[in-house]
């Protein structure tokens, strides 16, 4: 089956630790993205990648960093300089850049990062 | 204004009812909308594409104002399993996400 995963669904940190969320697909897609989702708010782009060993920032990079060294896998850190790290992250991925096609974009189930 | 506005809800309806809502952008050159699904603690899913002649697939019509900027879903026939969070989307050179429409049908 193709798809998206990612892993672990529910993550617990402490404070002050880095931590690396995964996200894997098999759809053969080239572009790759990290949302983060909170109560009340809509998804917001973290980080984006439209090609291997490239990416590019989104509106709320800061204190998250992304590798995208295989086609297949696009891992997202989530460092302590991010204030807030608490949230709902979602990984996606389209067969071009959304920006410059119709093509549709397939999420994975998620990954709930709690950090106290 | 937001760039992509939706009323929260949550909207509460008996099943068997029509339900409508409408989400208003703020970029008149907007070029792309859509309307995903999300359940409860799941990843949004695509529901439908919406075009400027809107559209329909069987329960659900999309319609897209470019003069008001709106687009709006109706369901029809609202069943139990249609409870979710309905996001509106928009696609510029990015896709702009709602915060969601909570929706639950009440048996």
């Amino acid at each position: 089956d193709g798809g998206i995963t990612q892993s672990p669904k529910y993550l617990f940190r402490k404070e002050g630790q880095n931590v690396t969320l995964s996200c894997e697909q098999n759809l053969n897609h080239d572009a790759m993205y990290w949302y983060r989702q909170d109560p009340g708010q809509g998804l917001r782009l973290i980080y984006y990648s439209q090609i291997v060993n490239d990416f590019q920032k989104g509106d709320i990079a800061e204190g998250y960093s992304v590798s995208r060294e295989k086609k297949e896998s696009f891992p997202l850190t989530v460092t302590s300089a991010q204030k807030n790290p608490t949230a709902f992250y979602l990984c996606a991925s389209s067969s071009a850049l959304i920006g410059t096609s119709v093509s549709e974009q397939y999420f994975g189930p998620g990954t709930r990062l709690t950090v106290t | 204004r937001k760039e992509v506005e939706q009323d929260p809800g949550p909207f509460n309806v008996p099943e068997g009812a029509t339900v409508a809502f409408n989400c208003t952008y703020s970029n008149s050159a907007s070029q792309s909308f859509f309307w995903y699904r999300q359940d409860c603690r799941k990843e949004p899913k695509l529901l439908m594409s919406v075009y400027s002649s809107g559209n329909e697939d069987g329960r659900f019509t999309a319609q897209l104002n470019r003069a008001s900027q709106y687009i709006s879903l109706l369901i029809r026939d609202s069943k139990l399993s249609d409870s979710a969070t309905y996001l509106c989307v928009v696609r510029n050179e990015k896709l702009t996400f709602g915060t969601g429409t909570r929706l639950t049908i009440i048996p």
